[in-house]
């Protein structure tokens, strides 16, 4: 089982909403990601949680924050986005810091 | 920094048809190349992991290589559901840790019936 769940599948928000995107995986897999993908680019890391910790954040603005609650579960915390933060985001896993399994993703819409 | 290229960004192929994608990559020290396959909208499929020159995959209709600069994905005898944008990635010693994937831009891939 590979599978790594996102929830909503999609997101619509205003400006001066506060909204949260969920990813969930019961692999026990050690490391979890938050990807940004445009439209026609290739998927760019946001976050790495390793262990449960914030490891690497690749200078997001801090209007995306994450937080990673145990080892299954991580979110990641929107508030005052803009139109250009509109795309899919991603949530992955990995059981070595190697390979990722991905989520579906959430397409998130700003306006 | 690590840098993946990937040729062409586009193919169109009747069915059937083989053809072969290209990944090149610059990295610091290779941890692994990864191949993904992604449909639109939705997240990438795990494909393959190569790990070191000279070694190969194969799922089905498709087979990867490795050498020290680049990687192949060969298909053989494509089909029409094998259409899809495929990604290369790496991952590298960049100070160790659980790092993150790097990604080239994909090979835009449309197999015609």
């Amino acid at each position: 089982d590979t599978e790594v769940t996102q929830t909503p599948k999609h997101l619509v928000m205003g400006m001066t909403n506060k909204k949260s995107l969920k990813c969930e995986q019961h692999m026990g897999h050690r490391a979890m990601y938050w990807y940004k993908q445009k439209a026609k680019k290739p998927p760019e890391l946001m976050f790495v949680y390793s262990y449960e910790k914030l490891s690497i954040n690749e200078s997001v603005p801090s209007r995306f924050s994450p937080e990673c609650p145990n080892s299954s579960l991580l979110n990641l915390h929107l508030h005052a986005l803009q139109p250009e933060d509109s795309a899919l985001y991603l949530c992955a896993s990995s059981p070595t810091g190697a390979e990722a399994f991905f989520g579906q993703g959430t397409r998130l819409t700003v306006v | 920094e690590d840098q993946v290229t990937q040729s062409p960004e586009a193919l169109r192929l009747q069915e059937g048809e083989s053809s072969s994608l290209n990944c090149s990559y610059t990295v610091s020290g290779l941890r692994g190349l990864f191949w993904y396959r992604q449909d639109p909208g939705k997240g990438p499929e795990f494909l393959f992991t190569l790990y070191s020159a000279g070694e190969e995959k194969e799922k089905e209709r498709l087979k990867a290589t490795l050498t020290k600069k680049e990687s192949f994905l060969h298909i053989t005898a494509p089909k029409p559901e094998d259409s899809a944008t495929y990604l290369c990635a790496v991952h590298s010693y960049s100070g160790g840790g659980a790092d993150g994937l790097t990604f080239g831009k994909g090979t835009h891939l449309i197999i015609q019936p």
